[in-house]
């Protein structure tokens, strides 16, 4: 069965770059062709798709395009998320998730805080 | 970028009784595999949101058949037949036809 877990930093200050992991159990994360996706959910608000990869390739929303980065480390099942010169609107629930296929994480909450 | 507009934003309903729930796309989710790309999940209360519909109908294993889904083109509706209350939470619809992903603003479903 897939699962997904996030990890990284659960406070992060202002201006500085949020770094999250989400490790993959259950499949191969570059066995077949998937799109893996990072979602987030500021307190008390909807869902707001950030960014996919697949098949090497990265698609960003345009909102936040020039702050992040997504990235996959085949070796270890995990692909990683970077957000840069994070702001308090940053603050957030982050769920890793192969979307498509209705699997996410259980997310982690980042505050953006100093 | 595609808009998913969802009525109601929240709805009470009486143990057994149905809901219903609306989602208005900005354009057609039909690609051109003749598939349409919209799914349906609910968040429980501090819980990451699971699936229940994919492709308009289709009920994800496990989902129980209370919950279904309809519409086709730019208009869909998630119907629940009799509500429980394990049924609370809110309810997004989403689209994959084209990145970005988006969704819904989400309907909250809870129990009168």
């Amino acid at each position: 069965q897939l699962q997904l877990q996030e990890s990284g930093p659960g406070v992060v200050k202002p201006s500085e770059t949020l770094s999250l992991t989400c490790t993959v159990s259950g499949d191969s994360i570059s066995g077949r062709s998937y799109y893996w996706a990072w979602i987030r959910q500021p307190p008390g608000q909807g869902l707001e798709w950030i960014g996919s990869i697949f098949n090497g390739d990265t698609f960003y929303n345009s909102s936040l395009k020039s702050r992040v980065a997504i990235s996959v480390d085949s070796s270890k099942n995990q692909f990683s998320l970077r957000v840069n010169f994070v702001t308090a609107a940053d603050t957030a629930v982050y769920y890793c998730a192969r979307p498509y296929g209705g699997h996410w994480g259980r997310g982690i909450l980042v505050t953006v805080s100093s | 970028d595609i808009v998913l507009t969802q009525t109601p934003l929240s709805l009470s309903v009486t143990p057994g009784q149905p809901a219903s729930i609306s989602c208005k796309s900005s354009q057609s989710l039909l690609n051109s595999d003749g598939k349409t790309y919209l799914y349906w999940y609910l968040q429980k209360p501090g819980q990451s949101p699971q699936v229940l519909i994919y492709e308009i109908s289709s009920r994800v294993s496990g989902v129980a058949d209370k919950f279904s889904g309809s519409g086709s083109g730019t208009d869909f509706t998630l119907t629940i037949s009799r509500v429980e209350a394990e049924d609370v939470g809110v309810y997004y619809c989403m689209q994959g036809l084209n990145l970005p992903l988006t969704f819904g603003g989400g309907t909250k479903v809870e129990i009168k």
